[in-house]
């Protein structure tokens, strides 16, 4: 079945750093790929998504491009904030009966120091 | 506001007892799910429903009931819950495809943080 594999966490950077968290995906069809991010107490929001091969999905400083030759979906910012600490989740779509069915990753808790 | 409303946000219940959760979503989507989140352990997929009918169940303990009355409402009925079930539940909804909408993801409600006594 179609799955997805992150880097293990937990990952601490220091304030302004570059942050890169893998994610690569193993699927049957040409699924759409999406980030979320959890902050503490509360549930996931969707952080960017692409849709179909060499798309780049971005938002608030953070960007991912969907590589199909490489099945990787990696979550990319250039300079990170102490706000930025939560857990990312790398996830794809899987269609059933009309309902879009998303399959996370293990989630890659991020802390970022002063 | 997320558009997605949990209730309750925390839920302290005897393995005796039989509670709901509740879920409840203002975007006009017709698709809604239930996730388990334990520590440690991936996000779990529990149930899903389409257009109000349920289109997965994978392999979820019977002590787990879901409800799907309307497009709007999901409940999660609970009885004799094992402390392993401990965990924060996450409600999601989306926008069928078979409509014709581009799929832009799911919208999780804030959850319900169980714990089982």
């Amino acid at each position: 079945g179609d799955s997805v594999t992150q880097m293990e966490g937990p990952v601490t950077l220091s304030e302004e750093a570059f942050l890169t968290i893998n994610c690569t995906y193993t699927a049957t069809g040409y699924p759409s790929l999406f980030w979320y991010v959890q902050y503490p107490g509360e549930g996931l929001q969707l952080l960017l998504k692409a849709t179909k091969a060499d798309d780049k999905g971005s938002n608030k400083g953070f960007e991912a491009t969907y590589r199909k030759e490489t099945t990787s979906f990696h979550l990319e910012k250039g300079s990170v904030q102490v706000s930025d600490s939560a857990v990312y989740f790398c996830a794809l779509s899987d269609l059933i009966q009309g309902a879009q069915k998303l399959v996370f990753g293990q989630g890659t808790r991020l802390t970022i120091n002063p | 506001e997320t558009g997605v409303t949990q209730t309750p946000r925390h839920l302290v219940m005897g393995m005796t007892n039989k509670k709901s959760l509740k879920c409840e979503q203002h975007l006009g989507h017709n698709a809604m799910y239930w996730y388990k989140q334990s520590a440690k352990k991936p996000l779990e997929l529990m149930f899903v429903y389409s257009l109000e009918e349920r289109v997965e169940n994978n392999s979820v303990p019977s002590r787990f009931s879901p409800e799907c009355p309307n497009s709007s409402h999901l409940f999660l009925h609970l009885h004799t819950l094992q402390p392993e079930d401990s965990a924060l539940y996450l409600c999601a909804s989306s926008q069928d495809v078979l409509s014709g909408a581009l799929f832009h993801g799911y919208t999780f409600g804030s959850g319900t943080r169980l714990t089982v006594v």
